[in-house]
Protein backbone atom coordinates (compact mmCIF):
# COMPACT_ATOMS: atom_id res chain seq x y z
CA UNK A 1 0.00 0.00 0.00
CA UNK A 2 1.60 3.29 -1.09
CA UNK A 3 -0.01 5.32 1.68
CA UNK A 4 -0.94 9.16 1.37
CA UNK A 5 0.85 10.68 -1.86
CA UNK A 6 1.87 14.23 -1.90
CA UNK A 7 3.54 16.41 -4.47
CA UNK A 8 5.43 18.40 -4.81
CA UNK A 9 7.88 18.00 -1.50
CA UNK A 10 9.04 21.09 -1.71
CA UNK A 11 7.92 24.38 -3.92
CA UNK A 12 9.61 27.94 -3.76
CA UNK A 13 7.90 30.73 -5.21
CA UNK A 14 7.58 34.25 -5.43
CA UNK A 15 4.80 36.00 -3.41
CA UNK A 16 1.83 36.83 -5.54
CA UNK A 17 2.33 33.85 -7.82
CA UNK A 18 -0.32 30.86 -7.60
CA UNK A 19 0.82 27.51 -6.06
CA UNK A 20 -1.11 24.31 -6.06
CA UNK A 21 -0.64 20.95 -3.94
CA UNK A 22 -2.06 17.29 -4.68
CA UNK A 23 -2.91 14.95 -2.68
CA UNK A 24 -3.80 11.00 -3.29
CA UNK A 25 -5.14 9.16 -0.40
CA UNK A 26 -4.94 5.69 0.53
CA UNK A 27 -7.44 3.95 -1.69
CA UNK A 28 -11.10 3.53 -0.37
CA UNK A 29 -10.55 6.19 2.23
CA UNK A 30 -13.77 8.27 2.04
CA UNK A 31 -12.18 11.00 4.33
CA UNK A 32 -9.84 13.17 3.33
CA UNK A 33 -8.10 16.22 5.01
CA UNK A 34 -5.93 19.22 4.42
CA UNK A 35 -4.05 20.70 7.09
CA UNK A 36 -1.60 23.38 7.68
CA UNK A 37 1.48 23.13 9.54
CA UNK A 38 3.32 26.22 10.94
CA UNK A 39 6.73 26.25 11.80
CA UNK A 40 7.12 24.63 15.46
CA UNK A 41 3.32 24.49 15.24
CA UNK A 42 0.80 21.69 15.87
CA UNK A 43 -1.22 21.12 12.30
CA UNK A 44 -4.45 23.27 11.95
CA UNK A 45 -7.49 22.31 9.79
CA UNK A 46 -8.04 23.97 6.47
CA UNK A 47 -10.63 21.74 5.08
CA UNK A 48 -12.39 18.48 5.34
CA UNK A 49 -14.38 15.96 2.42
CA UNK A 50 -16.35 13.48 3.05
CA UNK A 51 -16.26 11.83 -1.22
CA UNK A 52 -16.26 14.87 -2.90
CA UNK A 53 -18.07 17.09 -0.69
CA UNK A 54 -16.29 19.96 1.56
CA UNK A 55 -18.18 19.30 4.87
CA UNK A 56 -16.16 21.41 7.04
CA UNK A 57 -14.10 24.35 5.76
CA UNK A 58 -14.52 26.59 7.95
CA UNK A 59 -10.39 27.73 8.54
CA UNK A 60 -9.52 27.83 4.82
CA UNK A 61 -9.06 31.45 4.16
CA UNK A 62 -11.50 31.70 0.92
CA UNK A 63 -10.24 35.54 -0.37
CA UNK A 64 -7.19 32.80 -1.34
CA UNK A 65 -7.01 29.32 -0.88
CA UNK A 66 -9.33 27.05 -2.70
CA UNK A 67 -9.57 23.00 -2.84
CA UNK A 68 -11.55 20.42 -4.76
CA UNK A 69 -11.82 16.98 -4.62
CA UNK A 70 -13.12 15.70 -8.39
CA UNK A 71 -14.81 11.88 -7.98
CA UNK A 72 -14.06 11.53 -4.60
CA UNK A 73 -10.28 10.58 -4.74
CA UNK A 74 -7.57 12.88 -5.37
CA UNK A 75 -7.37 16.38 -4.06
CA UNK A 76 -5.61 19.37 -4.87
CA UNK A 77 -5.18 22.20 -2.56
CA UNK A 78 -4.43 25.70 -4.64
CA UNK A 79 -3.45 29.37 -3.78
CA UNK A 80 -3.52 32.77 -5.24
CA UNK A 81 -1.37 34.97 -4.57
CA UNK A 82 0.42 33.76 -2.41
CA UNK A 83 1.82 35.91 0.62
CA UNK A 84 4.78 35.49 2.75
CA UNK A 85 2.65 33.91 5.75
CA UNK A 86 1.39 31.07 3.82
CA UNK A 87 5.42 29.58 4.21
CA UNK A 88 4.27 26.64 6.16
CA UNK A 89 3.97 22.76 5.59
CA UNK A 90 0.66 21.98 3.72
CA UNK A 91 -0.35 18.41 5.14
CA UNK A 92 -2.80 15.93 3.62
CA UNK A 93 -4.52 12.83 5.68
CA UNK A 94 -7.10 10.82 4.76
CA UNK A 95 -9.40 8.30 6.89
CA UNK A 96 -11.52 5.43 6.30
CA UNK A 97 -14.37 7.39 7.48
CA UNK A 98 -17.89 6.47 7.18
CA UNK A 99 -18.97 4.62 10.18
CA UNK A 100 -18.19 3.54 13.38
CA UNK A 101 -15.66 0.63 12.87
CA UNK A 102 -12.42 0.97 15.15
CA UNK A 103 -10.27 1.86 12.60
CA UNK A 104 -12.74 4.21 10.90
CA UNK A 105 -11.16 7.49 12.52
CA UNK A 106 -7.57 7.06 12.68
CA UNK A 107 -6.02 9.45 10.38
CA UNK A 108 -2.86 8.61 8.24
CA UNK A 109 -0.94 11.64 6.69
CA UNK A 110 1.41 12.03 3.85
CA UNK A 111 4.98 13.05 3.84
CA UNK A 112 3.36 17.10 3.57
CA UNK A 113 4.53 19.46 1.02
CA UNK A 114 6.66 22.49 2.36
CA UNK A 115 6.28 25.67 0.74
CA UNK A 116 8.50 28.41 0.77
CA UNK A 117 7.56 32.12 -0.27
CA UNK A 118 10.31 34.98 -1.15
CA UNK B 1 -14.36 24.41 21.19
CA UNK B 2 -11.66 21.98 22.35
CA UNK B 3 -7.54 23.01 22.98
CA UNK B 4 -5.21 20.69 23.64
CA UNK B 5 -1.92 21.53 25.69
CA UNK B 6 1.21 20.41 25.45
CA UNK B 7 3.12 21.77 28.73
CA UNK B 8 6.63 20.75 27.49
CA UNK B 9 8.06 22.08 24.17
CA UNK B 10 11.38 19.82 24.54
CA UNK B 11 12.45 16.98 26.71
CA UNK B 12 15.19 14.39 26.26
CA UNK B 13 16.19 11.69 27.54
CA UNK B 14 18.75 8.45 27.37
CA UNK B 15 18.90 5.72 25.62
CA UNK B 16 17.04 2.48 27.38
CA UNK B 17 15.08 4.51 29.92
CA UNK B 18 11.67 5.46 30.28
CA UNK B 19 10.35 9.62 29.07
CA UNK B 20 6.69 10.66 29.93
CA UNK B 21 4.95 13.44 28.28
CA UNK B 22 2.33 15.70 29.54
CA UNK B 23 -0.88 16.44 27.76
CA UNK B 24 -4.23 18.14 28.79
CA UNK B 25 -7.37 18.86 27.01
CA UNK B 26 -10.04 20.81 27.64
CA UNK B 27 -13.72 19.62 26.42
CA UNK B 28 -17.39 19.76 27.49
CA UNK B 29 -17.69 16.33 25.91
CA UNK B 30 -17.66 13.09 27.41
CA UNK B 31 -17.29 10.52 24.81
CA UNK B 32 -14.04 11.08 22.52
CA UNK B 33 -10.76 10.16 21.21
CA UNK B 34 -7.26 10.86 22.33
CA UNK B 35 -4.37 10.23 20.07
CA UNK B 36 -0.73 10.75 20.43
CA UNK B 37 1.10 10.91 16.75
CA UNK B 38 4.70 11.43 15.77
CA UNK B 39 6.69 13.20 13.78
CA UNK B 40 10.09 12.02 12.53
CA UNK B 41 12.59 15.04 11.15
CA UNK B 42 11.06 13.45 7.81
CA UNK B 43 7.97 14.97 8.52
CA UNK B 44 5.99 12.10 8.40
CA UNK B 45 2.87 12.10 11.21
CA UNK B 46 2.73 8.36 12.30
CA UNK B 47 -0.08 7.23 14.41
CA UNK B 48 1.66 6.12 18.11
CA UNK B 49 -1.62 5.18 19.92
CA UNK B 50 -5.38 5.72 19.87
CA UNK B 51 -7.80 6.13 23.68
CA UNK B 52 -11.41 5.83 23.45
CA UNK B 53 -12.43 8.04 26.03
CA UNK B 54 -15.51 5.46 27.39
CA UNK B 55 -12.72 3.12 28.03
CA UNK B 56 -11.00 3.18 31.59
CA UNK B 57 -8.22 0.63 31.05
CA UNK B 58 -5.21 2.58 29.76
CA UNK B 59 -3.89 1.69 25.81
CA UNK B 60 -0.78 0.02 25.48
CA UNK B 61 0.96 -0.65 21.63
CA UNK B 62 4.43 -2.21 23.00
CA UNK B 63 6.99 0.45 24.13
CA UNK B 64 4.40 2.99 24.43
CA UNK B 65 1.50 2.97 26.93
CA UNK B 66 -0.65 6.38 28.23
CA UNK B 67 -1.51 7.70 31.85
CA UNK B 68 -5.48 8.29 30.74
CA UNK B 69 -7.08 10.81 33.73
CA UNK B 70 -10.71 10.93 32.18
CA UNK B 71 -11.04 13.38 35.51
CA UNK B 72 -8.27 14.85 35.18
CA UNK B 73 -8.62 15.62 31.66
CA UNK B 74 -4.96 14.55 31.09
CA UNK B 75 -2.84 11.81 29.07
CA UNK B 76 -0.26 11.35 29.10
CA UNK B 77 2.48 9.22 27.18
CA UNK B 78 5.13 7.05 28.33
CA UNK B 79 7.95 5.36 26.58
CA UNK B 80 9.93 2.73 27.83
CA UNK B 81 13.34 1.54 26.80
CA UNK B 82 13.83 4.93 24.29
CA UNK B 83 15.46 4.33 21.18
CA UNK B 84 17.13 6.58 19.15
CA UNK B 85 14.49 5.88 16.60
CA UNK B 86 11.88 7.37 19.06
CA UNK B 87 13.56 11.30 18.46
CA UNK B 88 10.78 13.00 16.67
CA UNK B 89 7.84 15.60 17.54
CA UNK B 90 5.41 14.56 19.58
CA UNK B 91 1.84 15.43 19.43
CA UNK B 92 -0.81 14.92 21.30
CA UNK B 93 -4.56 15.18 19.36
CA UNK B 94 -8.64 15.43 20.55
CA UNK B 95 -11.14 14.29 18.46
CA UNK B 96 -14.93 14.74 19.55
CA UNK B 97 -17.08 11.45 18.70
CA UNK B 98 -20.12 12.11 16.98
CA UNK B 99 -22.84 9.36 16.87
CA UNK B 100 -23.13 8.28 13.52
CA UNK B 101 -19.51 8.35 13.22
CA UNK B 102 -19.26 11.09 10.69
CA UNK B 103 -16.97 14.05 12.26
CA UNK B 104 -13.26 13.38 12.15
CA UNK B 105 -11.70 16.87 13.09
CA UNK B 106 -8.55 16.52 15.04
CA UNK B 107 -7.50 19.09 17.22
CA UNK B 108 -3.85 18.83 18.04
CA UNK B 109 -0.99 20.43 20.44
CA UNK B 110 2.01 22.13 20.30
CA UNK B 111 3.98 19.26 20.58
CA UNK B 112 6.93 17.95 22.38
CA UNK B 113 10.11 17.44 20.79
CA UNK B 114 11.47 14.07 22.17
CA UNK B 115 15.10 13.82 21.95
CA UNK B 116 16.70 10.29 22.83
CA UNK B 117 20.26 10.68 23.20
CA UNK B 118 23.23 7.92 23.26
Amino acid sequence: EAGVVQSPRYKIIEKKQPVAFWCNPISGHNTLYWYLQNLGQGPELLIRYENEEAVDDSQLPKDRFSAERLKGVDSTLKIQPAELGDSAVYLCASSPGGGRSSGANVLTFGAGSRLTVL
Amino acid sequence: AQTVTQSQPEMSVQEAETVTLSCTYDTSESNYYLFWYKQPPSRQMILVIRQEAYKQQNATENRFSVNFQKAAKSFSLKISDSQLGDTAMYFCAFMKHESGGSNYKLTFGKGTLLTVNP
